[in-house]
């Protein structure tokens, strides 16, 4: 299966405390990007990091590529309430697919 | 510009009945994809459109889904008869070219079946 590989599975932190999630991935890749699913609703898009980065910022996010071990990691950092929400690495194969992760359900206690 | 819609946002329906997914692309984008996440689990892709054409419709579950686009502009999905695990939230995606760093998704349909 192409299915990216994520953990943890559920996360749970209190608010203002840092979350880190991974992502594993068997296949060559162009690119992978992290969204952000709320419960039972629609995917935002975070970020999206190229197979020739190592890491990217955007706002509290920090993401980092390996592709030499096919992995990725996500940063949120002082994190908030709000940031409550399943997590996706996704990522795009040299062969133009487009695979997803198994997810990361991160809880923000107040 | 407008983005990927999807309609409706949520649907409840029961067992056995039939319900219709609809999917406009932006303007313009000849690829179109859908994909779901079923019961809180993976996010897992259904087909690729290019225009009107099924690029790629491996991930289709079996034959109670039709997935048709015609015209090349929207897409529906239509579930007949659905199933109670036929339940999750489904995405449709655009993109102008085929590669995977401009795919565009849409907020989603939440569909239950009591």
């Amino acid at each position: 299966s192409q299915q990216g590989e994520e953990d943890p599975q559920a996360l749970s932190i209190q608010e203002g405390e840092n979350a880190t999630m991974n992502c594993s991935y068997k296949t060559s890749i162009n690119n992978l990007q992290w969204y952000r699913q709320n419960s039972g609703r629609g995917l935002v898009h975070l970020i999206l990091i190229r197979s020739n980065e190592r890491e990217k910022h955007s706002g509290r996010l920090r993401v980092t590529l390996d592709t030499s071990k096919k992995s990725s990691s996500l940063l949120i950092t002082a994190s908030r309430a709000a940031d409550t929400a399943s997590y996706f690495c996704a990522f795009g194969t040299t062969g133009n697919q487009f695979y997803f992760g198994t997810g990361t359900s991160l809880t923000v206690i107040p | 510009e407008a983005g990927v819609t999807q309609f409706p946002s949520h649907s409840v329906i029961e067992k056995g009945q039939t319900v219709t997914l609809r999917c406009d692309p932006i303007s313009g984008h000849d690829n179109l994809y859908w994909y779901r996440r079923v019961m809180g689990k993976e996010i897992k892709f259904l087909l690729h459109f290019v225009k009107e054409s099924k690029q790629d419709e491996s991930g289709m579950p079996n034959n109670r889904f039709l997935a048709e686009r015609t015209g090349g502009t929207y897409s529906t999905l239509k579930v007949q008869p659905a199933e109670l695990e036929d339940s999750g939230v489904y995405f449709c995606a655009s993109s102008l070219l085929r590669d995977s760093y401009g795919y565009t998704f849409g907020s989603g349909t939440r569909l239950t079946v009591v």
